[in-house]
Order: C-alpha cells, then structure tokens, then sequence
C-alpha cells in the first residue's frame, strides 16, 4: 500500500509565478491535509479538506492561496503571484473517514522555493 | 504562541543513553501526539496517547501524560544513531470539532555512535 504522495518534491519559482502542490493520499483515505514548515519550525495547518468539501482552511493565507480535493485525482495547493515569504517545505496529510482517533498519515513534503 | 512547545530545542546524547523531551500545551485536549521526523522528510506518526490515559509504551518509546500540569513527556531508551531526528508533539484540542493537530517547534536530538 503506497503511503502519501506529494509531486513535486522540489519546486522553484520566480517572485509573481504561480506554484501548484500535489497530494495523492493513501489509498482508502478521503480526508486531506495541508501544513506548512518554515525553517527551524513546527508545522502548521493550513487547511482540512474532504473529497470536494473544504473542512476547514482557518490556516489558509486569505489571498494568493487556495485547495481543492475534486472526487477524481489529487489534492491541489495553489499559490499565485508567489513571494519569497512562500519559500518553505509544504506537507500533505491523510487519514481514513471517521477513524477516531485522527492519526495522520504525511507525506515527504513539497520544498518550495522562491528566488 | 504555539499550542504544543517542546523542551528541550536540542539535544545531543551517545548511543545507549537515554533521550527524554517534554512538550508543554496550554489548553484542554483530547489526545496529544509524537512525531519523528528526519532532516528533509515527512513526518513519522510514532505514538498517540488520549487524554484519559497517562502513559503508554510502543517498542523503545515511552510516552506520558499529565493533563493537570498540561505536559507530556517523550523518553527513547537506548538510544541508536538512527533515531538522530526532530521530534515533534502535536494536539488535539477540545475546542476542535474535527480534530485539528497543533504542533510544537520540536526537539532536534543527535545520537553519536
């Protein structure tokens, strides 16, 4: 069973492009979450989304950011018009539906960078 | 600041030597969590203990949990040069309807063989 998959693991960008973040969560998973980590630092969450729902995007940037989960394919992180504060490692998380317990699956992350 | 704030920030130790980290929250949970993670990879989920229980063991892993002072503690006994990583705890709050994870800053620990 493969575990989480993110693609890709390395993106650079210049200041203004757009960055696109892929999530492929295990398989049977339909609950999907997104984290950011800034160097030296914890995670933190950015949004919590079910298959064509979005949970909870309380730690989502208001502008230039947003997700989606569509029923087919992948989950997305766009982020237009990057800036250099965007340069960090971006995690993709799943869990199975109503387990209970909340234990989360990650995947090996997203190293954006912007120059 | 951060729900979770683990304590040590670093911490440097011999193989065979035990490694022990405190994590520190400040609002009610419902289950607190551990996590390993190795420079520049994802998150390994190493133990979840719930509010209800006080202490758990997985392997080489003992976990507590002391909700009236609101800290946790992680210990690794004998500790192997594979386990250099940073561990990070993570909570559960109350407060969350779905279970959100708030994580700490995390402990870097280095074993030297």
């Amino acid at each position: 069973n493969a575990g989480v998959m993110q693609n890709p693991r390395h993106l650079v960008r210049r200041r203004g492009q757009e960055a696109r973040l892929r999530c492929s969560p295990m398989k049977g998973h339909s609950h999907v979450y997104w984290y950011r980590q800034l160097p030296e630092e914890g995670l933190k969450f950015m949004v919590y989304l079910q298959k064509e729902n979005i949970i909870d995007e309380s730690g989502m940037p208001k502008e230039r950011f947003s997700a989606e989960f569509p029923k087919e394919g992948p989950s997305i992180l766009r982020i237009q018009q990057v800036v250099r504060g965007d340069s960090a490692a971006y995690f993709c998380a799943s869990s199975l539906p109503g387990q209970g317990t909340y234990e989360q699956y990650f995947g090996p992350g997203t190293r954006l960078t912007v120059t | 600041s951060q729900q979770g704030e683990e304590d040590p920030q670093a911490l440097s130790i011999q193989e065979g030597e035990n490694a022990t980290m405190n994590c520190s929250y400040k609002t009610s949970i419902n289950n607190l969590q551990w996590y390993r993670q190795n420079s520049g990879r994802g998150l390994v989920h190493l133990i979840l203990i719930r509010s209800n229980e006080r202490e758990k063991h997985s392997g080489r892993l003992r976990v507590t949990l002391d909700t009236s002072k609101k800290s946790s503690s992680l210990l690794i006994t004998a500790s192997r040069a594979a386990d250099t990583a940073s561990y990070f705890c993570a909570t559960s709050m109350t407060t969350d309807s779905w279970g959100k994870l708030q994580f700490g800053a995390g402990t870097q620990v280095v074993v030297t063989p």
